[in-house]
């Protein structure tokens, strides 16, 4: 599988717990770590969690990273409105011999 | 605070050559791994390729055949030319420090449109 598959959309309201999934396959996610970028609109994609969970200084620990065999989670609990952006997963590709990205997921906070 | 900083060329011909360099500032760019990566407009992200200090490339197999990356350490700058380009190489091109399986900085951006 040469592309990590995210679901389209997530949404919640201020202080919910929203969860984002990320699949891949044995040549990627099942043999490789995991890390999130967040991109707010307009702006250059920025990490968010490394190695699987792994919180950049900075980052609110809100945002919280798993892995479980062939796939990942990132979960945002308490959602705030400036959480409002894209978010990407992305893991090291064998087959590639590079890193790939998921195919994105919108969080709109209603 | 890592600073990265594209530049080139906003709009290129069909067939022709995409150049754009990557300026760090902040830290040296010797003994780490840099990486271009482009977004096409409403679109997800690839990763383009990544040299590193010493020169030694690895390149995307979609677009190796097209692809040339170099460093200029003395200038703290690398740089990327895709040769051949069509309208599908329109993108917003993102030049960004790579720890190997991830990118802890990355540039603001510069969009690259393809177009006679």
């Amino acid at each position: 599988q040469s592309v990590l598959t995210q679901p389209p959309s997530a949404s919640g309201t201020p202080g919910q717990r929203v969860t984002i999934s990320c699949s891949g396959g044995s040549s990627n996610i099942g043999t490789n770590i995991v890390h999130w970028y967040q991109q707010l609109p307009g702006t250059a994609p920025k990490l968010l969690i490394y190695r699987n969970y792994q919180r950049p200084s900075g980052v609110p620990d809100r945002f919280s990273g798993s892995k479980s065999g062939t796939s990942a989670s990132l979960a945002i609990s308490g959602l705030q409105s400036e959480d409002e952006a894209d978010y990407y997963c992305a893991s090291w590709n064998d087959s590639l011999n590079g890193p790939i990205f998921g195919t994105g997921t919108k969080v709109t906070v209603l | 605070q890592v600073q990265l900083q594209e530049s080139g060329p906003g709009l290129v011909k069909p067939s022709e050559t995409l150049s754009l360099t990557c300026t760090v500032s902040g830290d040296s760019i010797s003994g780490y791994y840099w990486s271009w990566i482009r977004q096409p407009a409403g679109k997800g992200l690839e990763w383009i390729g990544r040299i590193y200090t010493s020169g030694s490339t690895n390149y995307n197999p979609s677009l190796k055949s097209r692809v040339t990356m170099s460093v200029d350490t003395s200038k703290n700058q690398f740089s990327l030319k895709l040769s051949s380009v069509t309208a599908a190489d329109t993108a917003v091109y993102y030049c960004a420090r790579d720890r190997v399986d991830y990118f802890d900085y990355w540039g603001q951006g510069t969009l690259v449109t393809v177009s006679s």
